[in-house]
């Protein structure tokens, strides 16, 4: 059964730290992993990855995907109030149906 | 800039009625996704459309819900009846064409009483 699971769960930093998010899966015919972000509406895209070990960056967020491990994480440094949402981790998978993780609950606090 | 398009944005209706969702996504975009999002959930897919036709509908459950995109453009996501458990956010999403990113609707939260 393919699987999205998204570490930690949920996470709560101080304003001006870096964090890491996770994202491991297990799916038949992988085609790319996404990431979004959610705040109190529906997902905003941030990345797509399909090759490995090749970097994405905008800005203060960057991600990076290790298919030989399944695995991909999303940094964001020097954290902002206003990153605090859900990061969502989705993969799209044979006839590009998109498979995601449960998501990551980040709080930052000032 | 494009973006999703979704209606109504809130629907609270009783248990056993009928509820009809509306999704007319960025222009040009020929597949189209609704998926379902239970609070505290990852978004989960229900129907896909490339153009007017079904690709995936293996998560939909047929017995209640429907959906249709008749000219391959703005879709409708039917539940019929609706049940306690229907409560959720509907999103709607569109991609350009296969293996691109798709682009999220501000999505339909529904509540049945």
């Amino acid at each position: 059964e393919d699987k999205v699971v998204q570490s930690p769960l949920s996470l709560v930093v101080h304003e001006g730290d870096t964090v890491t998010l996770n994202c491991s899966y297990e799916v038949t015919n992988f085609r790319s992993l996404l990431w979004y972000k959610q705040e109190k509406k529906a997902p905003t895209f941030l990345f797509m990855l399909t090759s490995s070990g090749i970097e994405k960056k905008s800005g203060r967020l960057s991600s990076i995907l290790d298919k030989k491990e399944l695995f991909s994480i999303l940094n964001i440094t020097a954290t902002q109030t206003g990153d605090s949402a859900i990061y969502l981790c989705a993969l799209i998978q044979g006839a590009q149906k998109l498979v995601f993780g449960q998501g990551t609950r980040l709080t930052i606090n000032p | 800039e494009a973006e999703v398009a979704q209606s109504p944005r809130y629907k609270i209706t009783e248990k056993s009625q009928a509820v009809a969702f509306w999704c007319d996504p960025i222009s040009g975009h020929a597949t189209l996704y609704w998926y379902r999002q239970i609070l505290g959930q990852g978004p989960e897919l229900l129907v896909q459309f490339q153009d007017e036709s079904v690709v995936d509908d293996s998560q939909l459950p047929k017995d209640r819900f429907s959906a249709e995109r008749l000219k391959g453009v703005d879709s409708t996501l039917k539940i019929q009846p609706a049940e306690l458990g229907d409560s959720a956010m509907y999103l709607c999403a569109s991609s350009l064409r296969l293996y691109n990113e798709q682009f999220f609707g501000p999505g339909t939260r529904l509540t049945v009483l």
